[in-house]
């Protein structure tokens, strides 16, 4: 079973605020994932990444960029949070076809 | 562009009875389905996969999907649910045409009443 972490698990900021919302994996799996998660709706991938210095842009529209500096991290920033980003972030790896998912932060925007 | 739609938002069962929750998707190429489950303040866990071979694919915790391709479904069942069964479940997939891209659906809320 992949180990992949994320930290905080919860956040509430104020609006205006920078964030960076942590993911690291121990599996050494080249791709990883942000996903975007609201209810009743379905994951939407917002960013995406192959491997170290590679970073595409997901189907979602997001105003958060994310860096791969290294395999095993694949942070996510927002410059200015606002209310509108309220929402789950779920961080993924693969190497193979499945998924392995963090536990998500539930982050709030005030 | 693939798509996937689960039919049922919100799923009550009684303990100990089958369940079905299913799943439909639309892809003009070869695909590969997946059944995720995320219990409550947790990330998504893969119950099974389907990837080739044998339409019917079992999984962790009793779960199983039968692929249909006649029909593009992937339902999955299992024949006795138990109370930890209540979670949220989400049927996905993904091509080689994609780019090994996820495409997720909405979810199905499986809530065992006692």
């Amino acid at each position: 079973e992949a180990d992949i972490y994320q930290t905080p698990r919860y956040l509430v900021i104020g609006t205006g605020k920078k964030i960076t919302l942590e993911c690291s994996q121990t599996m050494g799996h080249d791709k990883m994932y942000w996903y975007q998660q609201d209810p009743g709706m379905e994951l939407h991938l917002i960013h995406y990444s192959y491997g170290v210095n590679s970073t595409e842009k997901g189907d979602l529209s997001s105003e958060s960029t994310v860096s791969r500096i290294r395999t095993e991290h694949f942070p996510l920033t927002l410059e200015s949070a606002r209310p509108s980003h309220t929402s789950q972030y779920l961080c993924a790896s693969s190497r193979g076809l499945a998924l392995h998912f963090g536990n998500g932060t539930r982050l709030t925007v005030t | 562009a693939q798509s996937v739609t689960q039919l049922d938002s919100q799923v009550p069962v009684f303990e100990e009875a089958p369940v079905e929750l299913r799943c439909n998707y639309s892809s003009s190429v070869s695909v590969y389905l997946f059944w995720y489950v995320q219990y409550p303040n947790q990330g998504l866990q893969l119950l099974l996969k389907y990837l080739s071979g044998s339409t019917l694919v079992k999984g962790i915790n009793g779960f199983e999907a039968e692929f249909n391709k006649s029909q593009t479904s992937f339902h999955l069942r299992k024949p006795s649910v138990h109370i930890s069964d209540t979670a949220e479940y989400f049927c996905a997939v993904t091509s080689a045409g994609t780019g090994n891209q996820f495409y997720f659906g909405t979810g199905t809320s499986l809530t065992v009443i006692p």
